[in-house]
């Protein structure tokens, strides 16, 4: 199993800051990597996909980079609705397998 | 509009059974591989099953041999057949669609259900 290890748990931004979230697989896979965004009592909400490919109307203040086995989420200029938690999921092979999570909150 | 919408959750005793079922609609449900992933309450996603367009099921060792996925193409229907359930199983199960495909899986989850609550306890 791949096991995925987000950084830091919690960051604490100030609206308007950049955020810069990070993932790492225990062995590479590719670019096959996913960041979603979950507030509380929703379900996920895709963000981004091969790693830096952002999903249908995603706005472009959230980014993407990496390959192999560090992969990092930027978002560069927080709005108020980006308060979540993000989670990134690797799809090498038929076994998913979700990070942990990292809450962004407000500082 | 997209949209999927779970249903069947419950309570249900340590041991037993329970079926849920995600009806989808707005997009050809045949052509898409669809996922399982469950959330215990304030932790992280788990996925627990797929369902590929070709019909294969795969499933992490957590639930191999205790939960079983399928489909019915023509109700565009997705179910998931929870079995030997423990404490552990409980959680929220979202249904979602693997709207996005590299390497020959699909396992980009596009769009997802709002979740039915599962809780295993005596």
């Amino acid at each position: 199993e791949i096991v995925m290890t987000q950084s830091p748990a919690t960051l604490s931004v100030s609206p308007g800051e950049r955020a810069t979230l990070s993932c790492r697989a225990s062995q590479s896979v590719s670019s096959n990597l996913a960041w979603y965004q979950q507030k509380p009592g929703q379900a996920p909400r895709l963000l981004i996909y091969g790693a830096s490919t952002r999903a249908t109307g995603i706005p472009a203040r959230f980014s993407g980079s990496g390959s192999g086995t560090e992969f990092t989420l930027t978002i560069s200029s927080l709005q108020s609705e980006d308060f979540a938690v993000y989670y990134c999921q690797q799809y090498n092979n038929w076994a998913s397998t979700f990070g942990q999570g990292t809450k962004v909150e407000i500082k | 509009e997209v949209q999927l919408l779970e249903s069947g959750g419950g309570l249900v005793q340590p041991g037993g059974s329970l079926r849920l079922s995600c009806a989808a609609s707005g997009f050809t449900f045949s052509s898409y591989d669809m996922h399982w992933v469950r959330q215990v309450t304030g932790k992280g996603l788990e996925w627990v099953s797929s369902i590929f367009s070709s019909g294969y099921t795969y499933y992490p060792d957590s639930v191999k041999g205790r939960f079983t996925i399928s489909r019915e193409v023509a109700k565009n229907s997705l179910y998931l057949q929870l079995s030997s359930l423990r404490a552990g199983d409980t959680a929220v199960y979202f249904c979602a669609r693997g709207g996005y495909c590299t390497g020959g899986t699909c396992s980009v989850m596009d769009v997802w259900g709002r979740g039915t609550t599962v809780t295993v306890s005596s």
